[in-house]
């Protein structure tokens, strides 16, 4: 199984600030034949269900504000904040879907410093 | 809208099964292959299957094998998730996911509200 290792732990940003969040596979999730890097970037608040925030790495979903960008390839990920607001206090998750099972990292807290 | 509406908090006895729905409407339901995703109280994400609802093929995460099964009804646009043998670590919120590519395995587009399921004696 592919491991996906996110770091830190729990972040805090001041609002207006950037925020930086990584991910690390223990193999390589670009698939050769296409170019294509098999990683997704979720947030989760409290009492809700996860929201799609980037796939293939780097494609913002329909809806998610420019401020949200997703950047790397292979083994390593980066998820920017580029100006955090007080209402992306979540926390979160990258997942792979390179290969079965599709597997998600531990997850990143973000607060407000 | 595309939307997955999920059946009702359950609570059962350690050994007991537990089978949750997952209703989907706004979409071909036979397009796009569901996952279901758990998670335990103030942990992370953990993935458990997957189904094609066209075929109703299915993959199950290692941890899971032969204690879960998904199955589907087309006619209702359901997909269903049951869990045997059920052991106070399967506490849990149980979500459905809708893969966001046809016919492939890639992002969860569209979640569940989530199902918590309490395993107590």
């Amino acid at each position: 199984d592919i491991v996906m290792t996110q770091s830190p732990d729990s972040l805090a940003v001041s609002l207006g600030e950037r925020a930086t969040i990584n991910c690390k596979s223990s193999q390589s999730v670009l698939y050769s034949s296409n170019n294509k890097n098999y990683l997704a970037w979720y947030q989760q608040k409290p009492g809700q269900p996860p929201k799609l925030l980037i796939y293939w790495a780097s494609t913002r979903e329909s809806g998610v504000p420019d401020r949200f960008s997703g950047s790397g390839s292979g083994t390593d990920f980066t998820l920017t904040i580029s100006s955090l607001q007080a209402e992306d206090v979540a926390v979160y998750y990258c997942q792979q879907y390179y290969s079965t099972p599709p597997g998600f990292g531990q997850g990143t807290r973000l607060e407000i410093k | 809208q595309v939307q997955l509406v999920q059946s009702g908090a359950e609570v059962k006895k350690p050994g007991a099964s537990v089978k949750v729905s997952c209703k989907a409407s706004g979409y071909t339901f036979t397009s796009y292959y569901m996952h279901w995703v758990r998670q335990a109280p103030g942990q992370g994400l953990e993935w458990m299957g997957i189904i094609n609802p066209s075929g109703g093929s299915t993959s199950y995460a290692q941890k899971f094998q032969g204690r879960v099964t998904m199955t589907r009804d087309t006619s209702t646009s359901t997909v269903y998730m049951e869990l045997s043998s059920l052991r106070s670590e399967d506490t849990a919120v149980y979500y459905c996911a809708r893969d966001l590519e046809v016919g492939a395995t890639s992002g969860m587009d569209v979640w569940g509200q989530g199902t918590t399921v309490t395993v107590s004696s």
